[in-house]
């Protein structure tokens, strides 16, 4: 099994520009976590899908950011504009809703300038 | 008071010493308890979930002690490679989906 698996790893953009994150969920899994996380703020949830619906996206901090799930096996995170607070390592967490387990993705690495 | 709480250290223990972390939890009807992992620049990992009768794995121990509200891990025998950062994690009461994390005990073994 690969796990759960994100790209990129690394993003350097500019103040404004629009930035995608992606996620692939480990396969069978049915709900998918996007957090943040912060050396102030730790980690935090953003949005949860089940089945592939947006069941709790209160964690979105703000309109910029926006969350799809358009089948079982992709996701992504888009933050337009993006702004130097949203400089921070983003997870992408997936599970199966039988046990109550996270497995985590290698993060993306997000730096915005 | 934050729901989960966690001493951030660091704890600077000499290989081969024992170590233990508590971390306390503000809901009383929290069900479900974890220890993540998480080394520098990497994901958090599942280290162990934490049973009510106590549980194993090795070098390592998890209580937890529902008449206080806290969860404790236990590591013997430190290696250098357990330096980490250790995440308590509590399941969110109010659903069956949200887990509440704590921010963190970093542990240093030294040589």
């Amino acid at each position: 099994d690969a796990g759960v698996i994100q790209s990129p790893r690394h993003e350097v953009t500019e103040m404004g520009q629009e930035v995608t994150l992606r996620c692939k969920p480990i396969s069978g899994h049915n709900s998918l976590f996007w957090y943040r996380q912060t050396m102030m703020r730790g980690l935090e949830l953003l949005i949860y899908f089940n089945n592939n619906v947006p069941i709790d996206d209160s964690g979105m901090p703000e309109d910029r950011f926006s969350a799809k799930m358009p089948n079982a096996s992709f996701s992504t995170l888009k933050i337009q504009p993006s702004e130097p607070r949203d400089s921070a390592v983003y997870f992408c967490a997936s599970r199966w809703d039988s046990e109550n387990i996270q497995y985590f993705g290698a993060g993306t690495r997000l730096s915005v300038l | 008071r934050k729901e989960v709480e966690q001493d951030p250290g660091p704890f600077n223990v000499p290989e081969g010493a024992t170590v233990a972390f508590n971390c306390t939890y503000s809901n009383s009807a929290s069900q479900s308890f974890f220890w993540y992992r998480q080394d520098c620049r990497k994901e958090p990992k599942l280290l162990m979930s934490v049973y009510s009768s106590g549980n194993e794995d090795g070098r390592f121990t998890a209580q937890l002690n529902r008449a206080s509200q806290y969860i404790s891990l236990l590591i013997r025998d430190s290696k250098l490679s357990d330096s980490a950062t250790y995440l308590c994690v509590v399941d969110g009461y109010s659903s069956n989906y949200q887990l509440i994390w704590g921010a963190g005990t970093k542990l240093i073994i030294k040589p």
